[in-house]
């Protein structure tokens, strides 16, 4: 069962924007929109930051967004800050009755 | 508050088996799906099964499938019994729950985690 594919890290400066894909096969992120976004800080259990594509859950700040086109689901933040630091995970439902991570992407707030 | 606590995790030899429970505090399960997912140490996340609200569905990760049976106990607890334990399955166990009935990709609360190591 092989994983969406992320970058294993991406780094930018307080204020910058930043954009990490996630992509898949037309059986998974391009044959749904069941893909949500997951942020990880240090030490801490993941929560959600985005649901079904580009949807925000409540308290979730504007800077963050999400988007797709194809079989790649985009997650972008913009207006970074320090306290953003951490790994960020894409999940999309699967054709054959499964769920599947990305590998993760380590942000670095310079 | 409303949380989920994990139980079950230990240390365990290879071959054998562990049942890990997911608790509810401050709401029901019986509303919402439930996910266990599992993260091994310095790794990423990995979706292991799910149930639906009214346990008619199960969906497994080819890497359990067969050896692991996800089961609501009631309306508020929902376990995952694992067997045949293999040294790859030593990770942090989370249970996660979906924010709808069915099963989907979105999860609005989770636990701490259980630790479950397997080694001789």
């Amino acid at each position: 069962q092989s994983a969406l594919t992320q970058p294993s890290s991406v780094s930018g400066s307080p204020g910058q924007s930043i954009t990490i894909p996630c992509t898949g096969t037309s059986s998974d992120i391009g044959g749904y929109n069941d893909v949500s976004w997951y942020q990880q800080l240090p030490g801490k259990a993941p929560k959600v930051i985005i649901y079904y594509v580009s949807n925000r859950p409540p308290g979730v700040p504007f800077r963050f967004s999400g988007s797709k086109s194809g079989n790649t689901a985009s997650l972008t933040i913009s207006g970074l800050r320090t306290e953003d630091e951490g790994d960020y995970f894409c999940n999309s439902f699967r054709q054959g009755d499964t769920l599947v991570f990305g590998g993760g992407t380590k942000l670095t707030v310079l | 508050q409303a949380q989920l606590v994990e139980s079950g995790g230990g240390v365990v030899q290879p071959g054998r088996s562990l049942r890990l429970s997911c608790t509810s505090s401050g709401f029901t399960l019986s509303q919402n799906a439930l996910h266990w997912v599992r993260q091994a140490p310095g790794k990423g996340l990995e979706w292991v099964a799910a149930i639906s609200n009214d346990g008619s569905t199960q969906y497994y990760a080819e890497s359990v499938r067969g050896r692991c049976t996800i089961s609501r106990d009631n309306s508020n607890t929902v376990s995952l019994q694992m067997n045949s334990l293999r040294p790859e399955d030593t990770a942090l166990y989370y249970c996660a729950r979906d924010e709808s009935g069915y099963i989907s990709s979105h999860w609005d609360a989770w636990g701490h985690g259980t630790l479950v190591t397997v080694s001789s």
